[in-house]
């Protein structure tokens, strides 16, 4: 069984363009959840999809987005972006949310902005 | 802000258990304790989980006190590849994970 799967692994952006990175979920998956990752704040919750709805949203700004399709894989988008978005961007995925399942990382987007 | 502390850092030596404690003194009687690992930066690997009872699996044992203010992760026979930061987190049904700072453990050979 595939795992999470994240493309593109590694990116390089220039400050004020936007990019958008992507995670396709386990076959079976319906969950999707987006992290990001810094040395300064550590991982910190983006988003969480389910049925392509937007369950739950982190204390990010506008400028980043994010959607789920009907196959269940999910896009994650950043506009404008600065210095600070350098980071690893993780998305992990789950059968549906509920109390008693874990979540499926993949080994994320390791976007740097120049 | 998290609602669990962990200590940042502990060492075991290579063979011998490593006890991983984890304090969610806030926690709601619906909330299950998670527990995840991150080696180097790769995508956090779940480990374990448990909403009252002790639990255990092929990776390891969690112990969750009667009062569920703390528990502890027990790696039984640590070894180098167990080197990771550990994250303890509780959640309700959410994949809102809050993440702390976790605690870094070294398996020293």
């Amino acid at each position: 069984k595939a795992g999470v799967t994240q493309t593109p692994r590694y990116l390089i952006k220039t400050r004020g363009q936007q990019v958008t990175l992507s995670c396709s979920p386990i076959s079976g998956h319906r969950s999707v959840s987006w992290y990001q990752q810094t040395p300064g704040q550590g991982l910190q919750f983006l988003f969480e999809y389910f049925s392509e709805t937007q369950r739950n949203k982190g204390n990010f700004p506008g400028r980043f987005s994010g959607r789920q399709f009907s196959n269940s894989r999910s896009e994650m988008n950043v506009s404008t972006l600065e210095l600070g978005d350098s980071a690893l961007y993780l998305c992990a995925s789950s059968p549906m949310p509920q109390v008693n399942t874990e979540a499926f990382f993949g080994q994320g987007t390791r976007l740097t902005v120049v | 802000d998290a609602k669990t502390t962990q200590p940042p850092s502990m060492d075991c030596a290579e063979g011998r258990a490593a006890n991983l404690p984890c304090n969610h003194s806030t926690i709601s009687g619906n909330e299950y304790v998670y527990w995840y690992r991150q080696i180097h930066s790769q995508g956090p690997q779940y480990i374990i989980h448990g909403l009252k009872n002790n639990e255990t699996n092929e990776m390891a044992s969690l112990i969750i006190t009667e009062d569920r203010k703390s528990s502890t992760l027990i790696l039984p026979h640590a070894t180098l590849r167990d080197t990771a930061v550990y994250y303890c987190i509780v959640t309700s049904g959410t994949y809102k994970y809050i993440f702390g700072t976790g605690t870094r453990l070294k398996v020293l050979a």
